[in-house]
């Protein structure tokens, strides 16, 4: 079956440690996309890359850094930079390289910092 | 310019009731209003969509409402079930944009 798969699913993290989550599509989707959601705050876009070796920043992307590879591949790190890290991170992609279409989502990293 | 609020922030109601969750936006490049549906532990997915040529969209129990003068846009959910409950989020994109922007959510409790 075809979809997104993020991992881990939760991960606890001491403060001053770059973590990085991984997201993993096999949908053939050209565009891919993390989000990051705390309760009564919607989602709110970290970085996005509509094409390999190629991304741009979303609205919150201090503190967090992402690669592109490959089409199917596109891992987040948090780094320590990051002030407040502890959040439900969801990873998505849509199929067209122009963003139209229906926003597909992983199953979510919980991040935990301890 | 880039908001897409949204209310109530939470809502209860009984089984067989109508849920009525209610999005505003202010970019009129915006024409594409996507409603997400999401279970606890669970990535968001697709519930129903509308484009603003027309004013109303329905699937099944869920009905979006869409009222392109007021930039107002609300999701009907008839004979609303327990299995219903969960967190509703409406968003909005510009044909072209890659941003997809969400609205705060919404919790809805059904009550058996």
């Amino acid at each position: 079956d075809g979809g997104i798969t993020q991992s881990p699913k939760y991960l606890f993290r001491k403060e001053g440690q770059n973590v990085t989550l991984s997201c993993e599509q096999n949908l053939n989707h050209d565009a891919m996309y993390w989000y990051r959601q705390d309760p009564g705050q919607g989602l709110r876009l970290i970085y996005y890359s509509q094409i390999v070796n190629d991304f741009q920043k979303g609205d919150i992307a201090e503190g967090y850094s992402v690669s592109r590879e490959k089409k199917e591949s596109f891992p987040l790190t948090v780094t320590s930079a990051q002030k407040n890290p502890t959040a439900f991170y969801l990873c998505a992609s849509i199929q067209s390289s122009t963003g139209a279409g229906e926003l597909f989502f992983g199953e979510g990293s919980r991040l935990t910092v301890l | 310019q880039q908001q897409v609020k949204q209310s109530p922030q939470s809502l209860i109601v009984q089984k067989g009731g109508i849920s009525i969750i209610n999005c505003a936006y202010e970019n009129t490049a915006f024409d594409y209003f996507p409603w997400y549906q999401q279970f606890p532990g669970k990535g968001p997915a697709l519930l129903i969509a509308i484009r603003p040529d027309v004013s109303e969209k329905k699937e099944g129990r869920f009905t979006i409402s869409f009222n392109k003068s007021a930039k107002q846009f609300s999701l009907h959910i008839m004979d609303s079930q327990p299995g219903d409950s969960a967190t509703y989020f409406c968003a909005a994109r510009n044909t072209g944009g890659f941003k997809t922007i969400f609205g705060a959510g919404t919790r809805l409790f059904v009550k058996a």
